[in-house]
């Protein structure tokens, strides 16, 4: 099946940096992708929707400025999570949908911590 | 708007038996698809099978199977022989241009 590769798998960083998470489709090209974030024992929430050349958009309640996406090309979206904060902790999973096909694929997910 | 809704937070079942996990949805779309993913403690999301809303014949991929009652507006995944390696968080999804996902299940296979 299709491969969606996602880096780092976890990142600690100190409060009020800056962490980028990249979401590559390895062998299609995807020019819609998902980002979304599950906190511990809980379902994935849908925070922003990436697509191609475009701006993001954002489902309610998401900060675009905190969050920044970005999807420059048909194989890679990329998710900043800016001046992090220890609430921002959290585990972030992207996904891109295949055309022709049924089905969500998704890269390995990122473990964020902000200390 | 769409929603899953999954009753089961936990799950227990003995190794070798059956299993279903519950998942009903509400939509007033009248195409869909259904999902259920897997996702074992390393966090990754393992697609499992998928249901059509307009496909006549319940899905069924191996040991898992969803029984689709589309009146009931229930998608109920089904693993038959359970192993060990089935323990895990399950999901019910539903899309139509994006995933919408329930609660989950934590389901426990004992030895």
């Amino acid at each position: 099946g299709a491969v969606v590769s996602q880096h780092p798998s976890r990142v600690i960083c100190k409060s009020g940096t800056s962490v980028k998470i990249e979401c590559r489709s390895l062998d299609f090209q995807a020019t819609t992708m998902f980002w979304y974030r599950q906190f511990p024992k809980q379902s994935l929430m849908l925070m922003a929707t990436s697509n191609e050349g475009s701006k993001a958009t954002y489902e309610q309640g998401v900060e675009k400025d905190k969050f920044l996406i970005n999807h420059a090309s048909l194989t890679l979206s990329t998710l900043t999570v800016t001046s992090a904060h220890p609430e921002d902790s959290s585990f972030y999973i992207c996904s891109a949908v295949v055309r022709d096909t049924k089905g969500a694929f998704f890269g390995q997910g990122t473990r964020l911590t902000v200390v | 708007a769409q929603k899953i809704t999954q009753t089961q937070p936990g799950m227990f079942v003995q190794e070798k038996e059956a299993v279903t996990l519950d998942c009903t949805y509400d939509t007033s779309d009248p195409s869909y698809g259904l999902f259920w993913y897997k996702q074992p403690s390393s966090g990754e999301m393992i697609f499992l099978i998928y249901q059509g809303s307009y496909d006549q014949q319940n899905a069924t991929e191996g040991r898992y199977s969803l029984n689709f009652q589309k009146a009931r507006k229930s998608a109920n995944l089904v693993i038959s022989a359970s192993q060990l390696g089935d323990s895990a968080m399950y999901f019910c999804a539903m899309s139509r241009s994006r995933l919408t996902f329930g609660e989950g299940t934590q389901l426990t296979v004992n030895p």
